[in-house]
């Protein structure tokens, strides 16, 4: 157990619908990845949050959207659902201090979204 | 661009035989390596990481990786391979933060390990 949750576990929606994703960091870690990993893309980074500010994007949609709440918790809105949004989205978190490039990412299970 | 190669997509191993699989990163920097072990519908398990120091590092579940500037390598090793062992195995890479830049992790395709007993 890496200490992340990521709720819910399974989502099957339909094209067009809007969901979101929830992540809680392990204690103390202040910074948030967002991954999706496809079949065809592999495990591509989304987005990071940092103690509540966005630190960088990858290659995320417009239809996609994150924050980072004072709790430190992490929502990823996916909106406007199309078929090959169908996906294993993982949530992961650092601590973000000490020597630059060292934090080491823990992740959590993943949600399995299914676009009908 | 900092990239992630693993040639191998699918290796089978028999169970008790050793077992090296091979990761190559394209990155301008001291490279800062991963990799990571994804058990079927689970997440993802870190087994050990490289940031600086000795180029042989020590993981969990007895594994063991080696960093090569020279051949731009960071090939994941175990000598005794345990049924337990089959899943996915991804190495990555961490653009090291600096200058605005992020601790994003680039991930390689994965490579598929399959033990027969």
């Amino acid at each position: 157990d890496s200490g992340v949750t990521q709720t819910p576990k399974h989502l099957i929606t339909a094209t067009g619908q809007r969901v979101t994703l929830r992540c809680s960091p392990r204690s103390g870690d202040l910074s948030v990845y967002w991954y999706q990993q496809s079949l065809d893309q592999g495990l591509q980074f989304l987005i990071q949050y940092y103690n509540g500010e966005e630190r960088a994007k990858g290659n995320i949609l417009e239809r996609f959207s994150a924050q980072q709440f004072p709790d430190l918790h992490s929502e990823l809105n996916l909106s406007s659902l199309e078929l090959g949004d169908s996906a294993l989205y993982f949530c992961a978190s650092s601590v973000e201090g000490g020597v630059v490039g060292t934090d080491t990412q823990y992740f959590g299970p993943g949600t399995r979204l299914t676009v009908l | 661009a900092q990239s992630v190669t693993q040639p191998d997509i699918h290796i089978t191993v028999s169970e008790g035989a050793s077992l090296e699989l091979r990761c190559n990163y394209s990155y301008g920097a001291t490279p800062y390596l991963f990799w990571y072990v994804q058990s079927p519908g689970q997440g993802l398990q870190l087994l050990l990481k490289y940031f600086s120091g000795d180029t042989l590092v020590q993981g969990i579940k007895g594994f063991e990786a080696e960093f090569k500037r020279s051949q731009s390598s960071f090939n994941l090793r175990k000598p005794s391979v345990h049924w337990s062992d089959a899943a996915e195995y991804f190495c990555a890479v961490g653009a090291p933060r600096y200058g605005g830049a992020t601790n994003k992790l680039i991930f390689g395709t994965g490579t598929l390990l399959a033990v027969q007993p």
